[in-house]
């Protein structure tokens, strides 16, 4: 079966660095998403790692490590805006992407 | 940028009657996708779809859902006889072979 675990909900403040991981168990790993979800609205796509390493976009990097099965979602410079969910998901084969319950961010000024 | 669209963004029902949610995929993605979302919770595979059959399913898509491309571009997803359980926010998704998801606003059934 596949299980994902990450943290419920997280507080840091407007400005500051805030790191988010996801730990996964999974048969046929096949890429690792995190998607940002505002209250009432649709996921977001933010980042992909399938391969060992960091992925830098902006003020968004995700890290993955395929023998731990973790992966983290580093914001920076965090903006008010950035208070929502983020869900990590991994895609096992080619067909079927599992969603973790995902964390709340609450950015504080 | 191309976009997924879903019709309608909300559907009120009674309980026992059939429901059609429509979607259409960004128009060079082979594989769709839908999910729900249930109020709180977390975002829950449906059902994954290729080359015109389902390629995936989970055990929430029982013989009350069914999933259909009547066209080149619609993609709808049938629920046969609703049940208070099913009023979550259901998602539509497209993608190309291992590119993300990408997701539609959604349509929240609501059933009564």
């Amino acid at each position: 079966g596949q299980n994902i675990d990450q943290p419920t909900e997280m507080t840091a403040t407007e400005g500051a660095i805030v790191q988010i991981n996801c730990t996964y168990q999974t048969s046929g790993f096949n890429g690792l998403f995190w998607y940002q979800q505002h209250a009432g609205e649709a996921p977001t796509f933010l980042s992909y790692n399938v391969l060992d390493g960091l992925e830098e976009k902006g003020r968004f990097s995700s890290f993955l490590s395929r023998s731990k099965g973790y992966s983290y979602l580093l914001l920076k410079e965090l903006q008010m805006k950035d208070s929502a969910s983020y869900l990590c998901a991994v895609r096992s084969g080619g067909f079927k992407t599992i969603f973790g319950a995902g964390t709340r961010l609450f950015v504080k000024a | 940028e191309p976009e997924v669209t879903q019709t309608p963004s909300h559907q009120v029902t009674q309980m026992g009657q059939e429901v059609i949610l429509r979607c259409v995929p960004i128009s060079n993605h082979l594989y769709f996708y839908w999910y729900r979302q249930i109020l709180g919770q977390k975002v829950e595979f449906l059902v994954s779809f290729y080359n015109n059959e389902i390629s995936e399913k989970s055990e929430i898509f029982d013989d009350q859902f069914s999933v259909e491309r009547p066209d080149g571009s619609n993609f709808t997803l049938k629920i046969r006889s609703t049940k208070l359980e099913d009023s979550a926010m259901y998602f539509c998704a497209s993608s190309r072979q291992d590119s993300p998801l990408h997701f539609g606003n959604g349509t929240r059934l609501t059933v009564t």
